[in-house]
């Protein structure tokens, strides 16, 4: 089986702009995650979606928004960039709703100049 | 709110010495517990897991017991290689939940 595929693997923007990264869970799997990953904050969440229904959100503001699909492809959006978005974006796929185990894309790596 | 904290690194050990790596958790209910392993200029990917007290999750040498009493699940090996070299995140999830919490990752050094 195809692992999580993220794209793209990496991203300059400048500020103000809007980006948009794509993640394909492994075939099969209907959950998706997405977690900001920084030096200094580690891993922080941003959202959970189980058949394209958002189950969980994390403390970020209204810039950070995301969806899924019919096909369990989801994608992340953040608008009106600023410098300390620079991070590597993961995407985490999981087999169904509340399943524990993730399995990890390599990530999208922002960087916001 | 529902926590994880590590013990901070980086950790810098010598070829086939012995490994810990703290973690303990705050969390109401009956989480799941994990540690997942991060390798330079990848995702992370699940290491050990553990999902009831007193399990011990095992895993290519490593090993991490759920301890309930002192809301533990500290990390161990008993003789880490250069290639065990990576960052490692301890992380909970209650059953139900919808979300996954990390710790902020312990990185190891080994030595040849």
């Amino acid at each position: 089986k195809a692992g999580v595929t993220q794209t793209p693997r990496y991203l300059i923007k400048t500020r103000g702009q809007q980006v948009t990264l794509s993640c394909s869970p492994i075939s099969g799997h209907r959950s998706v995650s997405w977690y900001q990953q920084t030096p200094g904050q580690g891993l922080q969440f941003l959202f959970e979606y189980f058949s394209e229904t958002q189950r969980n959100k994390g403390n970020f503001p209204g810039r950070f928004s995301g969806r899924q699909f019919s096909n369990s492809r989801s994608e992340m959006n953040v608008s009106t960039l600023e410098l300390g978005d620079s991070a590597l974006y993961l995407c985490a796929s999981h087999e169904g709703q509340g399943e524990a185990k993730l399995f990890f894309g390599s990530g999208t790596q922002l960087s916001v100049l | 709110g529902d926590s994880v904290t590590q013990m901070e690194g980086p950790v810098t050990l010598s070829e086939e010495a012995f490994l810990t790596i703290n973690c303990t958790y705050t969390a109401t209910g009956y989480p799941s517990l994990f540690w997942y392993v991060q390798y330079p200029g990848e995702g992370l990917q699940l290491l050990l897991k553990a999902t009831k007290a007193d399990d011990k999750g095992s895993n290519k040498g490593f090993e991490a017991t759920y301890r309930k009493e002192t809301t533990s699940f500290h990390l161990e090996k008993g003789s880490v290689q250069v290639s065990d070299s990576a960052v490692y995140f301890c992380a909970l999830r209650k059953p139900g939940g919808f979300k996954t919490i990390f710790g902020a990752g312990t990185r190891l050094f080994v030595k040849a």
